[in-house]
């Protein structure tokens, strides 16, 4: 997993809660990602930030947050307004070269009961 | 937008075979692919990357191989073993350090 922790591994809440997943990386990578998987799908870009106090929306912000206060930590909030929250949830990280490898973390499953 | 596409979702191999992997992408700026690996329940793995300046690049067991004419690219594993059996994704970025855009992957499944 290069660096990354995601935690928890796995997180149930109640429909109508905001949720906060935490991603760690201690790589000194300063961009960093969010993924949305669905079962047997392929990955969709939530969020990014390429610095501190900075950060972008991807193909599916709605109904999302994120933080930037530190370079090490990019937690990402889901919001109640999230119509369908319950999926794999990937947080990756990578220097600011266009070339260097994007790493990912081992995944947080959030089930919204 | 443009994207990463596969021709295969899903390959069978009888393990000892070689494995091929097919990924079509579209954007002809994209200057820089990487091949993910993902077991279930798993973050993706990195496996092998290739940059456009190049055509083939070889790892352990692994293969990659563009072909720009026709926006192509491949990853090829010799001698497929049962561990090898995971979900894969190739991925392209555009010149700009914008974000990786994947394909919808390629379940290889081996067969003992």
């Amino acid at each position: 997993d290069g660096g990354i922790t995601q935690s928890p591994k796995y997180l149930f809440r109640k429909e109508g809660q905001n949720v906060t997943l935490s991603c760690e990386q201690n790589l000194n990578h300063d961009a960093m990602y969010w993924y949305r998987q669905d079962p047997g799908q392929g990955l969709r870009l939530i969020y990014y930030s390429q610095i501190v106090n900075d950060f972008q929306k991807g193909d599916i912000a709605e109904g999302y947050s994120v933080s930037r206060e530190k370079k090490e930590s990019f937690p990402l909030t889901v919001t109640s307004a999230q119509k369908n929250p319950t999926a794999f949830y990937l947080c990756a990280s990578k220097t600011q070269s266009s070339t260097d490898t994007q790493y990912f973390g081992p995944g947080t499953r959030l089930t919204v009961l | 937008g443009e994207s990463v596409g596969l021709h295969l979702p899903t390959l069978s191999v009888q393990e000892g075979d070689n494995s091929i992997i097919n990924c079509a992408y579209s954007n002809s700026a994209s200057d820089y692919f990487i091949w993910y690996k993902q077991e279930s329940g798993k973050g993706p793995q990195f496996i092998i990357d290739i940059r456009s300046n190049m055509d083939k690049r070889q790892g352990q067991r692994v293969t990659v191989l563009l072909n720009k004419t026709v926006k192509h690219l491949s990853l090829q594993i010799a001698a497929t073993q049962p561990g090898d059996s995971a979900v894969y994704f190739c991925a392209e970025r555009v010149p700009g350090n914008t974000p990786l855009v994947f394909g919808k992957g390629t379940r290889l499944s081996v067969i003992a």
